[in-house]
């Protein structure tokens, strides 16, 4: 089945730091994959997507690349502000069947201080 | 565009009692999809419609547990019989069926606490 592997938080930066959020998946056929965002007390918001391999999903200085070789989709930004502080999940959808049902990763708390 | 919106955001209920949630899609997606989660842990599926066909079901939703789409529009998640064990938040999201890249967009969630 689908399954997503996030690295484990809570990851906590400074301002202006450089930030990786590793993300793997296992999936069959050719997935598309989506970094969401959730800010405390909300639901979760739409970060960016790639649909097949090679792309670049990119969106407030985070970017991240369909790696199909090595089945990884990691999440960076150039310089974190204070605002980014979330938890950001990585999720797939299948390619076979209709269902289009995301499947997501367990999460990644990160804390960013002034 | 007034993005998925979700009722109640909060409810605390005793063990045992009934609770149902409502959720309003976006206008024009007709697919809508229920999803759990518990604290620490990713958005786990729990059943989507598109138009008012329930299409696909997890293990995850017991027999106490019942989701309704009857226009093809609003949907509700009853939970019957609540259990401790129900205590998370209930995110409804919704789509297009245009194909696995288009985006599913979440409302706020309802957060279930069970006393």
């Amino acid at each position: 089945g689908n399954s997503v592997t996030q690295m484990e938080g809570p990851v906590t930066l400074s301002e202006e730091a450089f930030l990786t959020i590793n993300c793997t998946y296992t999936a069959t056929g050719y997935p598309s994959l989506f970094w969401y965002v959730q800010y405390p007390g909300e639901g979760l918001q739409l970060l960016l997507k790639a649909t097949k391999a090679d792309d670049k999903g990119s969106n407030k200085g985070f970017e991240a690349t369909y790696r199909k070789e090595t089945t990884s989709f990691h999440l960076e930004k150039g310089s974190v502000q204070v605002s980014d502080s979330a938890v950001y999940f990585c999720a797939l959808t299948n390619s076979g069947g209709s269902n289009y049902k995301l499947t997501f990763g367990k999460g990644t708390l990160l804390t960013v201080n002034p | 565009d007034t993005g998925v919106s979700q009722d109640p955001r909060h409810k605390i209920t005793k063990r045992g009692q009934n609770v149902t949630f409502r959720c309003d899609p976006i206008s024009e997606h007709n697919r809508l999809y229920w999803y759990r989660q518990t604290l620490g842990q990713g958005p786990e599926f729990l059943t989507y419609f598109q138009n008012e066909a329930q299409l696909e079901k997890s293990r995850l939703l017991s027999d106490r547990f019942s989701a309704e789409r009857p226009k093809g529009s609003f949907s509700t998640l009853e939970i019957q019989r609540t259990e401790q064990g129900d205590s998370a938040m209930y995110l409804c999201a919704s789509s297009l069926a245009n194909g696995p890249g288009n985006t599913i967009y979440f409302g706020e969630g309802s957060w279930l606490t069970v006393v």
